[in-house]
C-alpha cells in the first residue's frame, strides 16, 4: 500500500510566523506535489517536483516555498503566514498516472 | 469555462439506493479519468482509475467513460452510509512524462441508514 505521511494533523500559527509542513511518501515515487483546498474552490495546486532538487509552480505559488533535498520528502514553507492561508493543506505523490494523497493538514492562522 | 465541472451536491439518497456521480469535462485530450472519495477532515483516496471509454468494475463501484461526450459517471451499487463522503473526479492528458491532475471540485454524497 501507498503510504504518505504528513507532519502535523492540525497547527495553529500567528500571523508572520514561518511554518513548514513536511510530507513523506515510502513508494519510491518521482513526482510530489502540495495542494490546499477551500470549501467551494476544491483543490488547488500549490507546488509539484518531479525530481529531488527539482521544482515548479503551481496555480497558486504566492507567498509559498518547497524544498525537496530527497527523493521521499517535499516540504512546503509558508514564510510569513497570514491570515488567508488558513487551509487544508494535502500532499500527494504520484509516479505516472493516479496521485496518492496525505491525512492532510489543517492550518489554522490567527 | 472550467475544464471539469461537477455538482457539488449534497445528494441524499437511502441506503441501499443506486448512486450516480457525474462529471463533464472540456478538453479533448484528457486520456485518464479517477475518482477519489473523502472522508471529512481526511485526504481523498483513489477508487478507480480508468483510461478507454466504457466500464470498468470494482465491487460496488463501477466507473464509466464516454469520451464522445466528455463525460465520467461513478455508480454505486447497494449504497450504504459508509459510501457518505465527497467523491472527486479527476483527470488527466497522458500517462507518460509528468502530467498534471485536473480535479472537479466534488460531489457530497449523504447516504441514510
Amino acid at each position: 500500500d501507498v503510504k504518505v505521511t504528513q507532519s502535523s494533523r492540525y497547527l495553529v500559527k500567528r500571523t508572520g510566523e514561518k511554518v513548514f509542513l513536511e510530507c513523506v511518501q515510502d513508494m519510491d515515487h518521482e513526482n510530489m506535489f502540495w495542494y490546499r483546498q477551500d470549501p467551494g474552490l476544491g483543490l488547488r495546486l500549490i507546488y509539484f517536483s518531479y525530481d529531488v532538487k527539482m521544482k515548479e509552480k503551481g496555480d497558486i505559488p504566492e507567498g509559498y516555498s518547497v524544498s525537496r533535498e530527497k527523493k521521499e520528502r517535499f516540504s512546503l514553507i509558508l514564510e510569513s503566514a497570514s491570515t488567508n492561508q488558513t487551509s487544508m493543506y494535502l500532499c500527494a505523490s504520484s509516479n505516472q498516472g493516479a496521485q496518492y494523497f496525505g491525512p492532510g493538514t489543517r492550518l489554522l492562522v490567527l | 469555462q472550467k475544464e471539469v465541472e461537477q455538482d457539488p451536491g449534497p445528494l441524499s439518497v437511502p441506503e441501499g439506493a443506486i448512486v450516480s456521480l457525474n462529471c463533464t469535462y472540456s478538453n479533448s485530450a484528457f486520456q485518464y479519468f479517477m475518482w477519489y472519495r473523502q472522508y471529512s477532515r481526511k485526504g481523498p483516496e483513489l477508487l478507480m482509475y480508468t483510461y478507454s471509454s466504457g466500464n470498468k468494475e470494482d465491487g460496488r463501484f463501477t466507473a464509466q467513460v464516454d469520451k464522445s461526450s466528455k463525460y465520467i459517471s461513478l455508480f454505486i451499487r447497494d449504497s450504504q452510509p459508509s459510501d457518505s463522503a465527497t467523491y472527486l473526479c479527476a483527470i488527466r492528458w497522458g500517462s507518460t512524462g509528468f502530467q498534471k491532475l485536473v480535479f472537479g471540485t466534488g460531489t457530497r454524497l449523504l447516504v441514510s441508514p
